[in-house]
């Protein structure tokens, strides 16, 4: 399968934990983002990489949350001190940067629940 | 900031029956893209259709078509002969040149009745 992963696929924690996930694009992307998705909702864009570098952070990333894509490849996103409204799914997707328009491929997603 | 509205929750069809979902953004961009994606129960998104905002022409893939009227900044997707296989979240989604993530609406729940 070479299409995007991510891992791992549901997550359980308590408030004030923290966990992090994680994204493998598809390998000849260098475009990466980050999505939250909550029930009932559209993805809500979080972040995006091109190659290592993250160019773009929504207001809806708060201090909590930080993301890496140390080598241009897989992404990590990280949420610290988890609090009941973080549960959400989490998507990642995966694009290359040519052509501009190109369509995003989502990966299944990461359902984070906090108790 | 772009927004996009989906106005329509929950949208039923007869199989083989044609239904159209409805779709209008607002951005002050002249260029950008325009996207609609299905999301399956429990199965990740995919895309179904794309336009670009500088092509007049309307998209077409296989039964899956937009109507995109530039000007009143709507973007509406017919889907022809529905099938079973076509119940999902569809959600329309925006993009502006560059490499911005994309502005999803709410989703529309499509429910096909046999």
């Amino acid at each position: 399968d070479t299409g995007v992963s991510q891992d791992p696929r549901h997550k359980i924690t308590k408030r004030g934990q923290n966990v992090t996930f994680r994204c493998d694009p598809i390998s000849e992307h260098n475009r990466l983002y980050w999505y939250r998705q909550t029930l009932g909702q559209g993805p809500e864009f979080l972040t995006y990489f091109q190659n290592e570098a993250q160019l773009e952070k929504s207001r809806l990333l708060s201090d909590r949350f930080s993301a890496e894509r140390p080598k241009g490849s897989f992404s990590t996103l990280e949420i610290q001190r988890t609090e009941q409204g973080d549960s959400a799914m989490y998507l990642c997707a995966s694009s290359p940067s040519d052509p501009d328009g190109h369509e995003q491929f989502f990966g299944p997603g990461t359902r984070l629940t906090v108790l | 900031a772009q927004t996009v509205t989906q106005s329509q929750p929950e949208m039923s069809v007869q199989e083989a029956e044609t239904v159209t979902l409805s779709c209008t953004y607002d951005t002050s961009e002249s260029d950008y893209y325009l996207f609609w994606y299905k999301q399956p129960p429990s199965r990740q998104m995919i895309l179904v259709i794309r336009q670009e905002a500088y092509k007049q022409q309307n998209a077409t893939e296989n039964r899956f078509s937009v109507n995109f009227q530039k000007a009143a900044k709507s973007f509406s997707l017919k889907i022809s002969d529905s099938q079973l296989g076509d119940a999902a979240m569809y959600f329309c989604a925006y993009r502006r040149l560059g490499a911005d993530g994309l502005t999803f609406g709410k989703g529309t729940h499509l429910i096909i009745q046999p």
